[in-house]
C-alpha cells in the first residue's frame, strides 16, 4: 500500500516560532508537493519540490520555505508562525511527467 | 495560469440518488484526477482521468479533453460518499497540480 505520511495531525504552537512540517513518501516518487486548504479556496501550492535539493515556489510562498535532503522527504518550515498560517496542510508525491498524486492525512495547525 | 471551476459547489442529496459533478478547466492538459476528502481531511484518489470514461463501482467518470470538462457521477448514493469532491489538473510541461475549490456533498440517510 503506497503511503505519503506527515507527521503530525495536530499542531498548536505561538506566534513567531519556527514550525517544522514534515512529509515522507515510500514510493520513490521524483515530486513532493506542500499545499493549503482554507475554506472557500481550495487547495493553494505553496511549494514544491521535483528532485533531491530541488525546490520551486507555488501559488504562495510568502512566509515558508522547504527543504528536501533526501528523496523520501519533504519538509516545510515556517519561519516566524503568524495566526494567518493557521491552516490545514497537505503534502503530496508524484512521479515525474505526468502521474496520480497521493496525499498525506494532513496536519491542521493552528497558530495562537 | 490555468483555471478550475466545479459546479455545483454544494450539494445534498438522500441516501441512494444519483448526482453529476461538474469540472471546467480554461487550457489543454495532460493530466486529470478526481479526489475525495473524507470529514478528516484525507483526499483519497477516485480518478485518473485526462480522456476517456472510467467507473469504478458506483462511481464513474468522464473527460473529454477537446471541450475542456470533466464530469464525475455518483449512483446510488450512500452516507460515506459525503465529504467534498476536487477535480485537479496538470497542464503540458508543468509538474504540478491546480485544483478546483471543489463540490462539498452531504448525504443524509
Amino acid at each position: 500500500d503506497v503511503k505519503v505520511t506527515q507527521s503530525s495531525r495536530y499542531l498548536v504552537k505561538r506566534t513567531g516560532e519556527k514550525v517544522f512540517l514534515e512529509c515522507v513518501q515510500d514510493m520513490d516518487h521524483e515530486n513532493m508537493f506542500w499545499y493549503r486548504q482554507d475554506p472557500g479556496l481550495g487547495l493553494r501550492l505553496i511549494y514544491f519540490s521535483y528532485d533531491v535539493k530541488m525546490k520551486e515556489k507555488g501559488d504562495i510562498p510568502e512566509g515558508y520555505s522547504v527543504s528536501r535532503e533526501k528523496k523520501e522527504r519533504f519538509s516545510l518550515i515556517l519561519e516566524s508562525a503568524s495566526t494567518n498560517q493557521t491552516s490545514m496542510y497537505l503534502c503530496a508525491s508524484s512521479p515525474t511527467g505526468v502521474g496520480v498524486a497521493f496525499f498525506g492525512q494532513g496536519t491542521r495547525l493552528t497558530v495562537v | 495560469g490555468i483555471q478550475v471551476e466545479q459546479s455545483p459547489p454544494d450539494l445534498i442529496l438522500q441516501e441512494g440518488a444519483n448526482s453529476t459533478l461538474r469540472c471546467n478547466f480554461s487550457d489543454s492538459v495532460n493530466n486529470l484526477q478526481w479526489f475525495h476528502q473524507n470529514p478528516w481531511g484525507q483526499l483519497i484518489n477516485l480518478f485518473y482521468i485526462p480522456s476517456g470514461t472510467k467507473q469504478n463501482g458506483r462511481l464513474s467518470a468522464t473527460t473529454v479533453a477537446t471541450e475542456r470538462y470533466s464530469l464525475l457521477y455518483i449512483s446510488s448514493s450512500q452516507t460515506t460518499d459525503s465529504g467534498v469532491y476536487f477535480c485537479a489538473v496538470q497542464r503540458p510541461g508543468f509538474q504540478k497540480l491546480v485544483f478546483g475549490t471543489g463540490t462539498r456533498l452531504l448525504v443524509s440517510p
